[in-house]
């Protein structure tokens, strides 16, 4: 699997976007972008992923930059719900013979009210 | 809905014993992976079950061994306990064919001594 750069830690005023930054510049043309976060004392929770086109869903956005090097996770409205680690994690998609996810240190996000 | 389901939630042991812990993967769910969470760090891939099956491993030793059931849940034991052995242990459970996320159990939390 590519491995991903997160930076430790990030705050955020509460109602505010969060934009959550990842780098993967050794990323293969069939390794999918995955973003988990993770609350304290809970298991991992999916938030997202992509292949090179900008998703969103109810939780988030997920933007690829057009090289696949590099990614941003955006909460548009954080809440103090919303502190957590976050996991940026690059892995092959169906046909691959990987099925592990290999997480990193990930982000710390703390938002402050 | 329920989701993935761990049991003990904590537990402690002496150095020495044995352990088995138990998962039920979220409904639907075919696939179960198990992840060992030291304090402080990222989850740590063990194995993964598929079709009663450890379809891929991790760097961990063979004091670690699991099983899947017919109706897909899981175990998860390890023999010889060592105090480096006290850790979060995530189950994950997945459809075997899906690119989507794994949704991961809360944990059990076992404590050596």
């Amino acid at each position: 699997d590519a491995k991903t750069t997160q930076p430790p830690s990030m705050d955020c005023a509460e109602g505010r976007a969060a934009n959550l930054p990842c780098n993967h510049s050794t990323i293969s043309g069939n390794e999918y972008v995955y973003w988990y976060r993770q609350i304290h004392s809970q298991g991992p929770q999916y938030i997202i992923h992509g292949l090179k086109n900008n998703e969103t869903n109810e939780m988030a956005s997920l933007i690829i930059t057009e090289d696949r090097k590099s990614s941003t996770l955006i909460l548009p409205h954080a809440t103090l719900r919303d502190t957590a680690v976050y996991y940026c994690i690059v892995r092959a998609g169906i046909g691959g013979s990987n099925y592990k996810l290999t997480f990193g240190k990930g982000t710390l996000l703390t938002v402050n009210p | 809905d329920a989701g993935v389901t761990q049991s003990p939630t904590h537990l402690i042991k002496t150095r020495g014993q044995q352990v088995t812990l138990r998962c039920s993967p979220k409904s639907g769910h075919d696939t179960v992976s198990w992840y060992q969470q030291a304090l402080g760090q990222g989850p740590q891939f063990i194995f993964q079950y598929y079709e009663e099956e450890e379809r891929q491993r991790g760097n961990f030793p063979d004091r670690f061994s699991g099983h899947q059931f017919p109706n897909y849940s899981s175990e998860l034991n390890v023999n010889a306990l060592l105090l480096g052995d006290s850790a979060l242990y995530l189950c994950a459970s997945s459809l075997s064919v899906a690119v989507y996320g794994y949704t991961f159990g809360s944990g059990t939390r076992l404590t050596v001594v």
